[in-house]
């Protein structure tokens, strides 16, 4: 079975620090891994993509890394700001099919 | 911008009622899903299409259905709804080649 696991489930930072969001997956035959951000009660927003012939993208204050060997992607985020808080997904493209984590919750304390 | 639009935003019928969400988009993407969400859990893809006239079944179990006519519209229906169907429902679509999905505000239904 192809999973997604994201740890911390929650996390809590201070307004200004930079943080780490991990995302683990057991399949290797990945296509390509997508980043999403989600608020209360709303929809996703596709924050950044990763195709699988690459080790990084980068848009603004976040850079979102693939490591596929390991089976692992990190969400960096610079310089956080009370605006970043939100449930932050990662979801791996394979077999034509998305497969979501279950989320890490994100609050940042101005 | 994403385009791509879900209608209604907020659903409360009650059990037995036959609805239909609405979902559209103008980005001309040939792929589209729907996905189901629980509050606080993660999202089960349970229909998506290649295209008109193509209709795929995902890997959560659904008693809805949906069709894809005009290759912007996929709606999804359910005959007779319950309880059970009770959650938030996403649309999202993707071109081929990149498979970037980009996602709709949702549909939340309550089933009474």
């Amino acid at each position: 079975k192809q999973e997604v696991t994201q740890i911390p489930a929650a996390l809590s930072v201070p307004e200004g620090e930079n943080l780490v969001l991990n995302c683990s997956f057991t399949d290797s035959a990945i296509y390509n891994l997508q980043w999403f951000r989600q608020d209360p009660g709303k929809g996703l927003t596709s924050l950044l993509l990763i195709q699988s012939s690459q080790r990084e993208q980068t848009s603004g204050r976040l850079n979102a890394s693939l490591d596929k060997s390991s089976g692992r992607s990190t969400l960096y985020i610079a310089a956080s700001q009370p605006g970043d808080s939100a449930t932050y997904l990662c979801a791996r493209f394979g077999n034509e099919k998305l497969t979501f984590g279950t989320g890490t919750r994100l609050t940042i304390i101005p | 911008e994403a385009d791509i639009y879900q209608t209604p935003r907020y659903l409360v019928i009650g059990t037995g009622k036959k609805i239909t969400l609405e979902c559209s988009q103008t980005m001309g993407h040939d792929k589209m899903y729907w996905y189901q969400q629980d509050p606080g859990m993660e999202l089960h893809l349970i229909h998506y299409s290649y295209g008109v006239n193509s209709t795929e079944k995902g890997d959560l179990s659904s008693e809805s259905t949906v069709s894809r006519i005009r290759t912007e519209h996929f709606p999804l229906t359910l005959e007779s709804a319950r309880p059970s169907h009770t959650s938030q429902y996403l649309c999202a679509s993707s071109e081929y080649g990149v498979n970037e999905q980009f996602f709709g505000p949702g549909t939340r239904l309550t089933v009474l």
